[in-house]
This record gives structure tokens, sequence and C-alpha cells, in this order.
């Protein structure tokens, strides 16, 4: 079955971009009618969706981060990836990838925290 | 602030039924289907119901969900030490600022 796996720095420095990478593998990125999501949560907090992307390049992002926040998709590495901008503490967070289906994620990858602090 | 809103705790006793409420708006729950995640302590959610009351395969019939209006409820029956968990609804949200999915702020389940 397909699987998830988020990778990336776990420390980045104020102001600086945040970039993580999730690696699907058990299926071609390609294959099927989904999109590919991240979403966060920061600790002891609830989920925040940050935005998606479709194999064929179409994205939609969450309004309040999308002046900041870039998703792209690799097919040939079976692989899509976020990129924030600007960070902030605020923006330190477990961060999720997951399979889309008409707006339901299923299955997730285990979750990545990134932490932002000079 | 989160866009859906649900009660931040609940709970029951063993073999006991609880729900969950999820109250949305128009642009969200009142015109797109629900979907519903559990996280059990230190794990990533996973897809407890979708499209407001279908069962993934491998979630026990004791988990059901149902939509009306603006709200959805999730209805766990017979309930089991291991239910004890955060649950999410979400849902996609139509807003004129830009679409995309919402979610609740989440129920903390405890099972005494």
């Amino acid at each position: 079955q397909v699987q998830l796996q988020e990778s990336g720095p776990g420390l980045v420095k104020p102001s600086q971009t945040l970039s993580l990478t999730c690696t699907v593998s058990g299926g071609s990125i390609s294959s099927g009618s989904y999109y590919w999501s991240w979403i966060r949560q920061p600790a002891g907090k609830g989920l925040e969706w940050i935005g998606r992307i479709y194999t064929s390049g179409s994205t939609n992002y969450n309004p309040s981060l999308k002046s900041r926040v870039t998703i792209s998709v690799d097919t040939s590495k079976n692989q899509f990836s976020l990129k924030l901008s600007s960070v902030t503490a605020a923006d330190t967070a477990v961060y999720y990838c997951a399979r889309d289906q008409l707006s339901w994620f299923d299955p997730w990858g285990q979750g990545t925290l990134v932490t932002v602090s000079s | 602030q989160s866009v859906l809103t649900q009660p931040p705790s609940a709970s029951g006793t063993p073999g006991q039924r609880v729900t969950i409420s999820c109250s949305g708006s128009s642009s969200n729950i009142g015109s797109n289907t629900v979907n519903w995640y559990q996280q059990l302590p230190g794990t990533a959610p996973k897809l407890l119901i979708y499209s407001n009351n279908q069962r993934p395969s491998g979630v026990p019939d004791r988990f059901s969900g149902s939509k009306s209006g603006t709200s959805a409820s999730l209805a766990i029956s017979g309930l089991q030490s291991e239910d004890e968990a955060d649950y999410y609804c979400a849902a996609w949200d139509d807003s004129l600022n830009g679409p995309g999915v919402v979610f609740g702020g989440g129920t903390k389940l405890t099972v005494l």
C-alpha cells in the first residue's frame, strides 16, 4: 500500500525558508485522481492545512499562508515538496504530508518536527 | 480560532456511546462532505470517517458519522479504552478568500 515519508531539516532559523520533501512509496504519485497535501500541527494544538498539489502542477493554498507557501511535485522522483518562506517561531510544528482524495487525507506520513529558532 | 467548532473534550465509560459534534457554516459543512480523523497520542492522524458517513477498510463499525445542515457528528458506540484519542473533523471550504480544507479544533476523548 502507499506510504509517505517526510524529510528535511529539523531546525530552521527565523526569516529563512523551511523546505520539506515527501517521498511516496508503494505506488506512483501520478496514478489515480489524487492531490497531495501538507498539513501541520504545533505542539499541543490542532491541525492546519497548508496546501495541496495535483500531479499536473495545479495547486491550492491556505489563504492565511498563501503569500509564503510554494508546493511543487517531481513525478520522476515520486516526491512532492513544501517551501515556506520568512518563517517565525509560530511556524514551529510537526509537518505531515498526506494523500488527498476529494479533500480527505489518507494515508498520512509519520510527520517531521520543524523548529524555528536561532 | 478554528473554522469548524468542536467541544474541546468528551468522556465516557467503557461500553458507553459518545458523540462528538462539529459545527460549521454554509461555505464548508453546509455544501461539502465532512471527514473525521483519529489521532492517538504521539502518532499521526488516521482517517476514521470520510464523505460524512463512510468508514475506510479496517475501521470498526462502532464508529459512525452523520451530517445535517451545517453540523456533523461522530458517534462511538461500545466505547473502548483504546478509543482514547484526539478527534478532528474537517471539510472543504468554498471561502471567497480562497478555497481550502478547514479543520475543527479537535476533541480530546477520555475513557474513564
